[in-house]
């Protein structure tokens, strides 16, 4: 059982826009503004897609963006895309260590 | 490139021991915090391990601490996670991951396999 809870899986169509939501405790995401988002298509590594909630690396589009309220952080990704179809990881930094959803994969239909 | 590359995975009997490594390329490794995670094949990523630049600090997951031993060598630019008592819940891809210094990895391994099996 992972610390964070993520739906097991979502889906839309080429275009649409697609929230996943992550719930950890008043001791990860409620207390750190220091969530990340990681992409990982099937047999690949993870690839991060966002930081600090909302902070895009570089080279990741700006339809990928994030949110916090309270202890539940979200992910939304709009004019979805064929490619954008993977899982995608929430982790939390949590008083000197990581934790991490169990992983949301996302259909484009 | 900045590249990491993970090796030393493979099968071993419940107690035995495994060591891995991680192979660093394209940036100053020594400036950079190194992680390990795991992920069950379909499950979610654990952090497992963490380690700064220097070599001289590191901490554990509790549910591998005392068995697990995260280390470095700056010179060969090398990451290392040595595995002790390995039990049939270690069974997993090991990846190797830089620190991003903004609480997060932005670099990842291809990850390596490990299975315990009895």
């Amino acid at each position: 059982q992972s610390a964070l809870t993520q739906p097991p899986s979502a889906s839309g169509s080429p275009g649409q826009t697609v929230t996943i939501s992550c719930t950890g405790t008043s001791s990860d995401i409620g207390r750190y503004n220091r969530v990340s988002w990681y992409q990982q298509h099937p047999g690949k590594a993870p690839k991060l897609v966002l930081y600090e909630v909302a902070t895009r690396p570089s080279g990741i589009p700006d339809r990928f963006s994030g949110s916090k309220s309270g202890n539940t952080a979200s992910l939304t990704v709009s004019g979805l895309q064929t490619e954008d179809e993977a899982d995608y990881h929430c982790s939390s930094y949590a008083d000197n260590k990581w934790v991490f959803g169990g992983g949301t994969k996302l259909t484009v239909l | 490139d900045v590249q990491v590359a993970e090796s030393g995975g493979g099968l071993v009997q419940p107690g035995g021991s495994l060591r891995l490594s991680c192979a660093a390329s394209g940036f100053t490794f020594r400036n950079y915090w190194m992680h390990w995670v795991r992920q069950v094949p379909g499950k979610g990523l654990v952090w497992v391990s963490r380690i700064n630049g220097a070599g001289t600090y590191t901490n554990h997951a509790d549910s591998v601490k005392g068995r697990f031993t995260i280390s470095r060598d700056n010179a060969k630019n090398t990451l290392y996670l040595q595995m002790n008592s390995l039990r049939v819940e270690d069974t997993a891809v090991y990846y190797c991951a830089r620190d991003s210094d903004h609480y997060c990895t932005d670099v990842w391994g291809q990850g390596t396999t490990v299975t315990v099996f009895s």
